[in-house]
């Protein structure tokens, strides 16, 4: 069972550059997650989608976009890399919602932005 | 109100010790906080959850208290092992929404 794949695993990313990190689900869930994790300050939600179509934003959404046009995918896209938007990215999903059932997270994509 | 506090920070523990980490929050309408476990490379992976009927709950060695009054909610890792070592995270949540709130996370190291 491959669960939740993130690719790439790492990037270096010049300032205003774009990029698209992908993440895949094959267990058929209807919730998706980005998050970023940035040391000391936990997991901040970006954006999520209850199913294909529909995307919302999170905590933190400014500089980032997603798309959900299939079950199984939802990219998260960066427009024009900022020095603020290196971090960790992880995707997730839940049968349920976040608030009822586990998120099964990817190993996440280590971005660094100069 | 949106917040959970998670402390310590981090926390190093000899083998076979009790590792505590706690957590506070102030919204009063959540009601569902779940534990997540996070080794380095890895991404986070939920241990364990509770929800507000119940005051304590125990899988394993790993046990949640739980304190509706004060608002509060802790991880016990009784008889602590080497392979316990990760980050662990709090979470709250309303019931059957779509978002968790995480807190910042705690460094776990057991020595032997």
């Amino acid at each position: 069972n491959a669960g939740v794949t993130q690719t790439p695993k790492f990037r270096i990313l010049k300032i205003g550059q774009s990029m698209t990190l992908q993440c895949t689900q094959d267990m058929n869930h209807n919730y998706m997650y980005w998050y970023r994790q940035d040391p000391g300050m936990g997991l901040k939600l970006i954006y999520y989608s209850v199913g294909a179509g529909i995307t919302d934003k999170g905590e933190v959404p400014n500089g980032y976009n997603v798309s959900r046009s299939t079950t199984e995918d939802f990219p998260l896209r960066l427009e024009l890399a900022a020095p603020s938007q290196t971090s960790v990215y992880f995707c997730a999903s839940s049968y349920g919602g976040a608030g009822n059932s586990p998120l099964h997270f990817g190993n996440g994509t280590r971005l660094t932005v100069t | 109100q949106q917040q959970v506090k998670q402390s310590p920070q981090s926390l190093i523990v000899q083998k076979g010790g009790i590792s505590i980490i706690n957590c506070a929050y102030e919204n009063t309408a959540f009601d569902y906080f779940p534990w997540y476990q996070q080794f380095p490379g890895k991404g986070p992976a939920l241990l364990i959850a509770i929800r507000p009927d119940v005051s304590e709950k125990k899988e394993g060695r790993f046990t949640i208290s739980f304190n509706k009054s004060a608002k509060q909610f802790s991880l016990h890792i009784m008889d602590s092992q080497p392979g316990d070592s990760a980050t662990y995270f709090c979470a709250a949540s309303y019931y059957n929404t779509d978002k968790l709130i995480f807190g910042t996370g705690t460094r776990l190291q057991v020595f032997p």
